[in-house]
């Protein structure tokens, strides 16, 4: 099946530092991935499409110049947290889509 | 702006029982429905996906059902067992692939 990986699993960091987080598809090309934040007890929300070779698409409320993201190739979405503050740290997951979205494992960022 | 509800926020029964878990959805305009399976700390598990022009689908133990012009699933769990316990979200697609999640129901099976 297809999978989709994240690294770190985990981070934490102080804060005003900037935090790359990294998702792969392993075993297919995805031209579009997904980006989700999610907060404790609740549900997932969508902060951005990205796309292979062209700018992310960010969702209404999501801060574009904090919330970097490449998808400089077919394989490979970053997600980089610039100047990281306490109210940043959450669990952030992402997926890739052919014909359906495959999850990632998620990445919990803890910003101190 | 969709927006996708699920009733009850937790659920515990004891093993063996059947459960059902709600999922509605403001706007009948979906493409297709999904509910995932997620472990604490980790990340989603794809259970079953009922395109718009289905009424059901099933794998295993677990069936689930759609009514979209209700704006309603409906996701049963036939004889619970204690590796059922986890939290299970529902998300409607529309037309552009993205998803709308419900906060998801928590269940946990008692032995």
């Amino acid at each position: 099946g297809a999978v989709v990986s994240q690294h770190p699993s985990w981070v934490i960091c102080k804060s005003g530092t900037s935090v790359k987080i990294e998702c792969r598809s392993l075993d297919f090309q995805a031209t579009t991935m997904f980006w989700y934040r999610q907060f404790p007890k609740q549900s997932l929300m969508l902060m951005a499409t990205s796309n292979e070779g062209s700018k992310a698409t960010y969702e209404q409320g999501v801060e574009k110049d904090k919330f970097l993201i490449n998808h400089a190739s077919l394989t490979l979405s970053t997600l980089t947290v610039t100047s990281a503050h306490p109210e940043d740290s959450s669990f952030y997951i992402c997926s890739a889509l052919v014909e359906t979205q495959y999850f990632g494992p998620g990445t919990r960022l803890l910003v101190l | 702006k969709q927006e996708v509800t699920q009733i009850p926020a937790a659920l515990s029964v004891p093993e063996g029982e059947n459960l059902v878990l709600n999922c509605s959805f403001t706007d009948s305009a979906i493409y297709n429905l999904q509910w995932f399976r997620q472990d604490p700390g980790k990340g989603l598990t794809s259970l079953l996906l009922i395109q718009s022009s289905q009424r059901e689908q099933t794998s295993g133990r677990l069936n689930a059902s759609l009514d979209k012009s209700s704006g309603r699933s409906t996701l049963y769990i036939a004889a619970s067992q204690p590796g059922d316990s986890a939290t299970y979200l529902c998300a409607v697609s529309e037309d552009d692939y993205k998803l709308s999640f419900g906060a998801g129901t928590t269940v946990t099976v008692r032995a």
